[in-house]
């Protein structure tokens, strides 16, 4: 079936320093894997996404990855900043099933 | 501003009562979701629509209907709420089905 699993589910990093969440998914015929960022009170938003022909995809301080072989992709944000505190949501879609499946999410807090 | 309006933002519902959340988007999108969130729990889909005149059932759908009558429009109803559907809900829609999720900003829905 579709299980997405988000590692770890709380992270504290200092300003500047570098995050990383990992996810694995359970479907090798996965294509899509976004990434979403939601802030208190808000719905989520699409920060990065990745297809299955990438490895890895930038976008100025936030990078994805993607390992098909083991099946897991990971968020990377480089100089963390305060604006960056918030939970992250993995997903990944699947071939013939048009739903993503998320993760239960990983709160993210940057200490100033 | 193109996106998507969720109405109520929030509610405050007792035990056997009937509520629709209604949802509206303007992008056009062939695809909406509705999805619930709870804490530790993640995003779980409900039901979601892969164009105007079809739904399907999500991970947890019992005891909600949807109906997609037009492009634009989501409705979710909950026939005779329980107090475990107590929650923040969220609409979304894509293009596609493996195309980035446009969520709106949530109804949370209390149910005593």
């Amino acid at each position: 079936g579709e299980n997405v699993e988000q590692h770890p589910s709380t992270l504290s990093v200092q300003e500047g320093d570098s995050a990383v969440i990992k996810c694995t998914y359970s479907d090798s015929a996965s294509n899509y894997f976004p990434w979403y960022k939601q802030e208190l009170g808000k719905g989520p938003q699409l920060i990065i996404d990745i297809r299955s022909n990438v490895g890895e995809k930038k976008d100025q301080r936030i990078a994805v990855t993607l390992n098909k072989t083991a099946k897991h992709f990971s968020l990377h944000i480089t100089e963390t900043q305060p604006e960056d505190s918030a939970v992250y949501f993995c997903a990944a879609s699947f071939y013939g099933n048009n739903r993503l499946a998320f993760g239960k999410g990983n709160q993210v807090v940057v200490i100033p | 501003i193109a996106g998507i309006t969720q109405a109520p933002t929030s509610q405050i519902l007792a035990a056997g009562r009937r509520m629709t959340l209604r949802c509206t988007q303007d992008m056009r999108h062939n695809a909406m979701y509705w999805y619930r969130q709870d804490l530790g729990l993640g995003l779980r889909l409900i039901h979601y629509s892969n164009t105007a005149g079809t739904t399907g059932k999500g991970e947890v759908p019992d005891g909600y209907s949807v109906s997609r009558a037009n492009t634009d429009d989501f409705p979710l109803t909950l026939a005779s709420a329980v107090p475990s559907q107590t929650s923040v809900y969220f609409c979304a829609s894509s293009e596609t089905g493996d195309s980035p999720l446009h969520f709106g900003n949530g109804t949370r829905l209390t149910v005593t």
